[in-house]
């Protein structure tokens, strides 16, 4: 099993719906939490980054971590086209030395 | 603030010859730096990492080096590329501060070895 899982998509949603973006992961130890949006061909830009469970928000994206689950969320309110892009979720351990864990990515197409 | 650049952007490299991808961090002092490999479909694979000139961590053993000559300049080697050394690599840094691992990219470089 692979520590961080996440559905590759593709995901297509019409302009202004709201957006759901999942990974699970096996590691108890993961304590923090971050998602990416990574346009094509270009490198993976911080969207959220949040410690332990609960909810974070910024403008139109929330991220979400249930630590009980070990399922973690992004939510994007009013989705643009501009919103179209691969969606990564990273995660790692307290003191478990410096690599993140990534799931692979979905990719995401808001339809005007 | 802080800039990471990378380049080239795209390079297009035979079997067997040498590869050098250079990475500067501006704006912050002893980042934490590494490199990346994103395949299709496979994700991102941590390759090294650093925590300060000429310390070197390897993550996976493979055809590739990297060095850090200077504080904020790391780089990425191979003395002969592989065909499977394709992909899209990309330079990451982060705050010195193990309670903090959160890393922010440069925009990568598209590697095909043909």
């Amino acid at each position: 099993q692979k520590e961080v899982e996440q559905d590759p998509g593709p995901l297509s949603v019409p302009e202004g719906a709201i957006v759901s973006l999942n990974c699970t992961y096996s590691n108890s130890a993961f304590q923090y939490f971050m998602w990416y949006r990574q346009y094509s061909r270009k490198g993976p830009e911080l969207l959220m980054y949040t410690y332990s469970s609960g909810n974070k928000e910024d403008g139109r994206f929330t991220a979400q971590v249930d630590k009980s689950s070990k399922y973690i969320s992004l939510f994007i309110r009013d989705s643009q086209p501009s919103d179209s892009a691969t969606y990564l979720c990273a995660m790692s351990a307290l003191n478990s030395g410096y690599a993140l864990n990534f799931g692979k990515g979905t990719s995401l197409l808001v339809t005007p | 603030s802080q800039t990471i650049h990378q380049w080239p952007a795209t390079l297009v490299q035979p079997v067997g010859s040498p590869l050098s991808l250079e990475c500067t961090v501006e704006g912050t002092s002893n980042p934490n730096l590494y490199w990346y490999r994103q395949a299709a479909g496979r994700g991102l694979q941590l390759l090294f990492y650093s925590v300060g000139i000429g310390q070197i961590s390897s993550e996976v053993p493979q055809n590739l080096s990297a060095s850090r000559p200077q504080d904020r300049q790391f780089i990425l080697s191979s003395k002969k590329l592989l065909l499977s050394d394709s992909g899209f690599y990309l330079c990451a840094w982060s705050v010195p501060d193990r309670g903090r691992t959160e890393a922010f990219f440069g925009q990568g470089t598209r590697l095909t070895v043909v």
